[in-house]
C-alpha cells in the first residue's frame, strides 16, 4: 500500500490564481510529520512547508498553506497568487517511525500559465 | 555553508561495473538518507542511517550497499551495475530530535548504466 498518494500527475493554473495540490497519507503511527517540497526543472529539492500530526493549526509559510485534515488523512498544499516561478514538480512526504524514515509521493507537475 | 555534498554529479557505467556514490554533510546531522528518482517519478528510499554504525533498508535496497563509519559520510555502493539502476540519486540529511526540521538534500548524482 502506498504511504503517500498524490493523485494529480499534472495541473495547470492561471497566473495570480490559487491552486490546491492533493496529498493523502497512510500511517498507524500517532506521531508523524508531513512535508511539501518543490523540485524545479533544475532538479534541486526545495523545502516549502511542514505540518506535525499534533499541530492544532494548519501550517502557513508565505504564499504556501497546508490544509491538514487529520481524520481524512489528507495534507493538501495550497499556493495562493501563483507565479510563473511556481512551475515545478511538487512532492508530499511523510516522516514516521520515530522520525527516521521519510517516504515521498509520486509528485504533481504544476504549470503556471501567463 | 556546504550542506550536503554529493560526488560525482554525473557518471556513465557499463553493465556489471561497480562504483561508490559519495555523500558528505557538514551540519553534524545524525540522520542520513539515500533516494533514487526515476524520470518523472518521486523519490524512493534506498537506505537510511540514524547515526554512525547504524544503517537500515528502505523501500528499494536490492543491488546497493551502504556504510556509515562517521557522522559526516554516507557512501552508497553499487555492485554489478544494471540498466535498471539508471536514475538520479539524492543524498539527504536531517538532525535528530527535530521532527519539524526538513531534510537537506544534495544536488544529486545522475547515473546512467549502458
Amino acid at each position: 500500500a502506498q504511504k503517500i498518494t498524490q493523485t494529480q500527475p499534472g495541473m495547470f493554473v492561471q497566473e495570480k490564481e490559487a491552486v490546491t495540490l492533493d496529498c493523502t497519507y497512510d500511517t498507524s503511527d500517532p506521531s508523524y510529520g508531513l512535508f511539501w517540497y518543490k523540485q524545479p526543472s533544475s532538479g534541486e529539492m526545495i523545502f516549502l512547508i511542514y505540518q506535525g500530526s499534533y499541530d492544532q493549526q494548519n501550517a502557513t509559510e508565505g504564499r504556501y498553506s497546508l490544509n491538514f485534515q487529520k481524520a481524512r488523512k489528507s495534507a493538501n498544499l495550497v499556493i495562493s497568487a501563483s507565479q510563473l516561478g511556481d512551475s515545478a514538480m511538487y512532492f508530499c512526504a511523510m516522516r514516521e517511525g520515530g522520525y527516521q524514515k521519510v517516504t515521498f509521493g509520486t509528485g504533481t507537475k504544476l504549470q503556471v500559465i501567463p | 555553508n556546504a550542506g550536503v555534498t554529493q560526488t560525482p554529479k554525473f557518471r556513465i557505467l557499463k553493465i556489471g561495473q561497480s562504483m561508490t556514490l559519495q555523500c558528505t554533510q557538514d551540519m553534524n546531522h545524525n540522520y542520513m538518507y539515500w533516494y533514487r528518482q526515476d524520470p518523472g517519478m518521486g523519490l524512493k528510499l534506498i537506505y537510511y542511517s540514524v547515526g554512525a554504525g547504524i544503517t537500515d533498508k528502505g523501500e528499494v535496497p536490492n543491488g546497493y550497499n551502504v556504510s556509515r563509519s562517521t557522522t559526516e559520510d554516507f557512501p552508497l555502493r553499487l555492485e554489478l551495475a544494471a540498466p535498471s539502476q539508471t536514475s538520479v540519486y539524492f543524498c539527504a540529511s536531517s538532525p535528530q530530535g527535530a521532527p519539524g526540521q526538513p531534510q537537506h538534500f544534495g544536488d544529486g548524482t545522475r547515473l546512467s548504466i549502458l
